[in-house]
């Protein structure tokens, strides 16, 4: 098991593109949850899915972002007309769902987005 | 009123002293906490959760929680210049679902 996988690691892109991240949780996690993160804050909580649901998404998030989780494996978060004011870190955690969860989130190296 | 606050700091203490920080929340129905640090660059890990008032002991950590003055606390003991990280405490509000909220982090610096 080689934890929670996330790419791109980085993506430069020009305001007003779409881009596309992709996370691979750990494979027997079923919640998988994305949060981005801002130099001096702390993660701000995007959307979170169990397997293929998406069971909440904040109301702070714009139309313009878009998580899909189709088989309750992987998720892609996806940014439409991006703004400048999407630059930030975008991470991805997972955490199961068994008997002894503890509800810890083990969380990605992260995909940093620039938008210029 | 944000859900989950901390202060910002920085932190700043000798190595051996004890490092004292602090979170509170609004939810008044959360059951779950968390202390995660984060190093520069990298991304957050858990040190400890708790779920009942009281004190928790891991090591050098320990997670204080009081449910009635909504307050959750971590001590680090005889710190050391590797625990200088952002600490961001962190809450399963009681909605229903478990989403969990995030602080914005405490920085912490050990002074060697």
């Amino acid at each position: 098991d080689t934890g929670v996988s996330q790419n791109p690691r980085h993506k430069i892109t020009k305001r007003g593109q779409n881009v596309t991240f992709r996370c691979d949780p750990i494979s027997e996690h079923n919640r998988l949850y994305w949060y981005r993160q801002t130099l001096g804050q702390g993660p701000e909580f995007l959307t979170y899915f169990q397997n293929e649901a998406q069971l909440e998404k904040s109301r702070l998030l714009s139309d313009r972002f878009s998580a899909e989780r189709p088989k309750g494996s992987f998720s892609t978060l996806e940014i439409q007309r991006t703004e400048q004011g999407d630059s930030a870190m975008y991470l991805c955690a997972s955490s199961s769902t068994g008997y002894a969860n503890t509800g810890e989130l083990f969380f990605g190296e992260g995909s940093r987005l620039t938008v210029l | 009123q944000k859900e989950v606050e901390q202060n910002s700091g920085p932190l700043s203490v000798p190595e051996g002293a004890i490092a004292s920080l602090n979170c509170t929340y609004s939810d008044r129905g959360s059951q779950s906490f968390f202390w995660y640090r984060q190093y520069s660059g990298k991304s957050p890990e858990l040190i400890m959760f708790i779920y009942s008032n009281g004190d928790k002991e891991d090591g050098r950590f320990t997670a204080q929680l009081n449910k009635a003055s909504q307050y959750v606390s971590l001590l680090i003991r005889d710190s050391q210049p590797s625990d200088s990280a952002t600490y961001l405490c962190a809450v399963v509000p009681n909605t229903g679902g478990f989403k969990t909220i995030f602080g914005a982090g405490t920085r912490l610096f050990v002074k060697a």
